[in-house]
């Protein structure tokens, strides 16, 4: 399968944990964003990769989150210390420089408890 | 205000009806627009692009309208499968910020 993935599917942690997700997108992809998504809402928007610099980030992004793509292929986000209300489906999305489509992976659900 | 926002439905429609959903964008500098597609439990696929000039693919038609910021999706002869939420999607700062809308529930009925 060539498409997008992203790992763990599923991660259950205690609040104040740190967790670390990883999407490896489309192999020729260099464009990378992050999502966050919630019951009945749209994704919310995270931030932007172009090869490895990272050229957009949400407001929303407190301090405990964190993302890199080191090498401009996979990306990892990262959440520090975590809150209830970072219970969420996060999806990452690719695409090639010259195309607008974006390309979803299946995303990592998240479970603050 | 939301930057995008779409009446959530759900719409409960018959099959073989025509259904329309509707999404207005607050920022004008937005560039580029989307329909997209998700399904339960799934990721969002990209339905349709969005130009001025309208397009259409089959049964479905997109139109934007710059002047009132307004995005529109048209499906015609409504199958079941059509049954998903559909996210309208702007896009500025040169396709580097993305934003959904909250996306509208179609539940198309037998």
């Amino acid at each position: 399968d060539t498409g997008v993935s992203q790992n763990p599917r599923h991660k259950i942690t205690k609040r104040g944990q740190n967790v670390t997700f990883r999407c490896d997108p489309i192999s020729e992809h260099n464009r990378l964003y992050w999502y966050r998504q919630t019951l009945g809402q749209g994704p919310e928007f995270l931030t932007y990769f172009q090869n490895e610099a990272q050229l957009e980030k949400s407001r929303l992004l407190s301090d405990r989150f964190s993302a890199e793509r080191p090498k401009g292929s996979f990306s990892t986000l990262e959440i520090q210390r975590t809150e209830q209300g970072d219970s969420a489906m996060y999806l990452c999305a690719s695409r090639t420089g010259g195309a607008t489509e974006q390309y979803f992976g299946p995303g990592t659900r998240l479970t603050v408890t | 205000r939301k930057e995008v926002e779409q009446d959530p439905g759900p719409f409960n429609v018959p099959e073989g009806a025509t259904v329309a959903f509707n999404c207005t964008y607050s920022n004008s500098a937005s560039q580029s627009f989307f329909w997209y597609r998700q399904d339960c439990r799934k990721e969002p696929k990209l339905l349709m692009s969005v130009y001025s000039s309208g397009n259409e693919d089959g049964r479905f038609t997109a139109q934007l309208n710059r002047a009132s910021q307004y995005i529109s999706l048209l499906i015609r002869d409504s199958k079941l499968s059509d049954s998903a939420t559909y996210l309208c999607v702007a896009h500025s700062g040169g396709y580097q910020k993305v934003t959904f809308g909250t996306g509208t529930k179609l539940q198309v009925i037998p």
